[in-house]
């Protein structure tokens, strides 16, 4: 089973400000790394697949880099609407595909 | 646009069986695997199982294996998953995902449904 880990848990952020989210393969899963973002009570939503390619609809704000075994997910200037968690997955290794435990954006 | 409508909240008794539904539309049945992934109150997200659309075989993981079955109904383009014995660490989100090619990260997603095991 490849094993992924997501830091930090929690991130406190200003509106307007940076965040850099982590994500480590705990063996080499190419690019095939996708990122989803889940707001309370609602479904998760695709963000980023294949490391760095952004879904249908997704702001320009949010950037994938990495391959490999490290990843990051980029949101350039957090806005009110990207208060969330975020999940990173791999779908490298099927069928057994594998989720991070959650990185908790939230307002400082 | 691909629509992805799941059964409603359900609460079953430890010991009982469930059985989840997601209905599809918006795109063609055949182009999508589709995938059960589970969230436990407060928790991360656990994939389960994946059914090959054209033929209806499904791979299970691991941990589920012998307690769920997934299948499908292609007349009504719906997915069936159910899960048997229930314990309270049943109690969780179910969400269907589709993606596509079966190796391939899950595009579109269900509501979800809360499954509650309780006595």
């Amino acid at each position: 089973e490849t094993v992924m880990t997501q830091s930090p848990a929690t991130l406190s952020v200003s509106p307007g400000e940076r965040a850099t989210l982590s994500c480590r393969a705990s063996q080499s899963i190419s690019s095939n790394l996708a990122w989803y973002q889940q707001k309370p009570g609602q479904a998760p939503r695709l963000l980023i697949f294949a490391a760095s390619t952004r879904a249908t609809g997704i702001p320009a704000r949010f950037s994938g880099s990495g391959s490999g075994t490290q990843f990051t997910l980029t949101i350039s200037s957090l806005q009110s609407e990207d208060f969330a968690i975020y999940y990173c997955q791999q779908y490298n290794n099927w069928p057994l595909w594998t989720f991070g435990q959650g990185t908790k954006v939230e307002i400082k | 646009q691909v629509q992805l409508v799941q059964s409603g909240a359900e609460v079953k008794k430890p010991g009982a069986s469930v059985k989840v539904s997601c209905k599809t539309s918006g795109y063609t049945f055949n182009n999508y695997y589709m995938h059960w992934v589970r969230q436990a109150p407060g928790q991360g997200l656990e994939w389960m199982a994946i059914i090959n659309p054209r033929d209806g075989s499904p791979t299970y993981a691991p941990r589920f294996q012998g307690r769920v079955t997934m299948a499908r109904d292609t007349s009504t383009n719906t997915v069936y998953m159910e899960v048997t014995s229930l314990t309270s660490e049943d109690t969780a989100v179910y969400y269907c995902a589709v993606g596509a090619p079966p190796g391939d990260y899950f595009e579109y997603w269900g509501q979800g449904a809360l499954v509650t095991v309780s006595s």
